[in-house]
């Protein structure tokens, strides 16, 4: 059975700093991975998807990277703004599957 | 603006009580999803809907209930069998991921609490 761990739980920076947000899964053959943000109360906003033939996507400051050969994705923020504040869900979805699997979220909070 | 509506946004429940909350999406997706989110935890999937009248059981099935007789909609129902339900539920849809790779579109959940 799959399973997702995020590290750190929680993270705390002063705005400007660029910084990365890891993730790791156990069962390497997946059909994607995607990044989630969560505002407090709110639901998911999907952030980036990379398909298991990739191996980053980029959107604006945001660059996420996969490898699948280690069980391991991370998120990269560049110059971190006080609204990045947010928790980052990471989420692998299983080949045959339509269904995600999710990490517990990293709780990151940027100060002005 | 296509989404997906959840209702109501806090629901409380009383010992031994069935309640309902409501997902509806205008999105045109085939597939929705049921998660339950506890504080510090991911989620879980509860139950899931790949086409109109059918459904598979997620990991934690137990004690709620689903039906999908139109597209737009996937009302989940807790039921008094569920003894832990305090938590905060997330509906989501999305196109079925076989052949296109698509994100999961999540509406702004529902938090219900037990009295």
């Amino acid at each position: 059975k799959q399973e997702v761990t995020q590290i750190p739980a929680a993270l705390s920076v002063p705005e400007g700093e660029n910084l990365v947000l890891n993730c790791s899964f156990t069962d390497s053959a997946i059909y994607n991975l995607q990044w989630f943000r969560q505002d407090p109360g709110k639901g998911l906003t999907s952030l980036l998807l990379i398909q298991s033939s990739q191996r980053e996507q980029t959107s604006g400051r945001l660059n996420a990277s996969l490898d699948k050969s280690s069980g391991r994705s991370t998120l990269y923020i560049a110059a971190s703004q006080p609204g990045d504040s947010a928790t980052y869900l990471c989420a692998a979805m299983n080949s045959g599957y339509s269904t995600l699997t999710f990490g517990k979220g990293t709780m990151l909070l940027v100060s002005p | 603006d296509g989404g997906i509506t959840q209702s109501p946004k806090y629901l409380f429940r009383k010992e031994g009580q069935n309640v309902t909350l409501s997902c509806e999406q205008n999105l045109n997706h085939d597939a929705m999803y049921w998660y339950r989110q506890d504080p510090g935890q991911g989620l879980r999937l509860i139950y899931y809907s790949q086409i109109v009248n059918d459904f598979q059981k997620g990991d934690i099935a137990e004690g709620y209930s689903v039906s999908r007789e139109k597209k737009e909609s996937f009302p989940l129902t807790v039921t008094s069998a569920q003894k832990n339900p305090t938590a905060f539920y997330l509906c989501a849809s999305s196109i079925p991921n076989r052949d296109t790779y698509q994100p999961q579109h999540f509406g702004d959940g529902t938090r219900l609490s037990i009295l």
